[in-house]
């Protein structure tokens, strides 16, 4: 069965060190993958995405994400954060054949960047 | 300009009483979705609509039913609301199914 897996529900972490979400899925079709955020009371908004290309793929606020084919995975990483990225990270993945896609979210890790 | 918007972003209602949520994206973008979100931020998608036809139908109590008057606009009526439908509704589109996908506000529903 197709599935989307984030271990972490909740990252804690102190400001200005490195985090690693982690996310996992499992598909036997080819997939596109991507990570959103969610700040408190708000919609899900894009962080970055994979459909092709470079492996490594990384947003303008200094986020990156490496896409692992062999251990399927597409782990979201940022060398030092801030008190400001504190909020909640999904990663999704969007998968199909003949033109149906079907889009998967995880269920969410809370990353909260501690003073 | 808002790119996805959805009316109205509060919602409290008594319990069997029937509701209607509106979503409109301005982004000109073929494929549309409601999504719930529970207290534990468990998102689940709920439908989605492809040029105005369902495409996605996800194990949805028939109380919900949606309805894409043209592209741009996909509404989510609930019949008969329960306590246990009290959570966060999104919508959100994207140009392609299965591309990025861009999200609402979301509307928080309460039934008491």
């Amino acid at each position: 069965a197709q599935s989307v897996t984030q271990l972490d529900s909740q990252v804690p972490v102190f400001e200005e060190a490195p985090v690693e979400l982690r996310c996992n899925y499992s598909s036997s079709v080819s997939v596109y993958l991507f990570w959103y955020v969610q700040y408190p009371n708000q919609g899900l908004q894009l962080l970055l995405k994979y459909l092709s290309g470079s492996t490594l793929v990384k947003s303008i606020n200094g986020f990156e994400a490496e896409f692992n084919k062999s251990q399927t995975s597409f782990h979201l990483r940022k060398p030092s954060v801030h008190i400001s990225d504190t909020a909640e990270y999904f990663c999704a993945v969007s998968l199909g054949t003949s033109g149906t896609y079907k889009y998967i979210f995880g269920t969410g890790t809370r990353l909260k960047v501690l003073a | 300009d808002t790119a996805v918007s959805q009316t109205p972003k509060y919602l409290v209602t008594q319990m069997g009483n029937d509701k209607s949520i509106k979503c409109e994206q301005n982004l000109g973008h073929d494929t549309m979705y409601w999504y719930k979100q529970d207290s534990k931020k468990f998102l689940k998608i709920m439908f989605s609509y492809n040029n105005k036809e369902l495409i996605i139908n996800e194990t949805v109590p028939n109380r919900f039913s949606p309805k894409s008057p043209d592209k741009a606009h996909l509404n989510l009526h609930i019949n008969s609301l329960e306590l246990g439908d009290s959570a966060v509704y999104f919508c959100a589109s994207s140009l392609l199914a299965g591309g990025e996908q861009f999200f609402g506000p979301g509307t928080r529903l309460t039934v008491l």
